[in-house]
């Protein structure tokens, strides 16, 4: 079974400052890992998909690196903003099925 | 473009009673699967389909039922609701193993 890890469990840090957000998985046997914003009361936004092959992805003010081999993926949040405060969540995709494993996720706080 | 729609947003029911949470996509998206989320355990799979007419267990599936008629609707049913059940539920759906998956805005649940 899938066990997905996500530290820090919860973040806080003055605006302007980068977010790295880190995500461990036990099976690497993965076709790709998708990242997720949760913001209080709502459902989950993707964010980025990150396929096996790929390093890399990014969108915007986020990177997202995967290190498939060693079962690491990493979200990088450039000049954070009061607006990203919210939960993110890494859900790696294992080979040839639909099902994701959700990790905990790290509540970020950005301070104005 | 809706997107994954859930109906109702809240509601409350006393032990016992049974329910159905709705689930609707137009995204023709063929894998569709039901969540709860519970403070500290992160998002647990209930269910879950690859299509129309089939339906298939996920890591906690005991007191609900689900069915598939259509590629839109996915409906999530309490069959005699207990105060475990108590919840957050998100349907999500996905195109393919490879496209990232859309979640709804989730229905909170309370049982008294």
């Amino acid at each position: 079974k899938q066990e997905v890890t996500q530290i820090p469990a919860a973040l806080s840090v003055p605006e302007g400052e980068n977010l790295v957000l880190n995500c461990s998985f036990t099976d690497s046997a993965i076709y790709n890992l998708q990242w997720f914003r949760q913001d209080p009361g709502k459902g989950l936004t993707s964010l980025l998909l990150i396929q096996s092959s790929q390093r890399e992805q990014t969108s915007g003010r986020l990177n997202a690196s995967l290190d498939k081999s060693s079962g690491r993926s990493t979200l990088y949040i450039a000049a954070s903003q009061p607006g990203d405060s919210a939960t993110y969540l890494c859900a790696p995709g294992p080979a040839g099925d639909y099902k994701l494993s959700f990790g905990a996720g790290t509540t970020v706080t950005v301070r104005a | 473009n809706a997107g994954v729609t859930q109906t109702p947003k809240f509601q409350v029911l006393k032990t016992g009673q049974s329910m159905t949470l709705q689930c609707a996509q137009d995204m023709n998206h063929e894998y569709m699967s039901w969540y709860r989320q519970d403070p500290g355990m992160g998002l647990r799979l209930i269910h879950y389909s690859v299509g129309a007419g089939i339906t298939d267990q996920g890591e906690v599936p005991n007191g609900y039922n689900v069915s598939r008629s259509t590629t839109e609707d996915f409906p999530l049913r309490l069959l005699s609701a207990a105060p475990s059940q108590t919840s957050v539920y998100f349907c999500a759906s996905r195109a393919g193993v490879v496209q990232p998956q859309h979640f709804g805005d989730g229905t909170r649940l309370s049982i008294l």
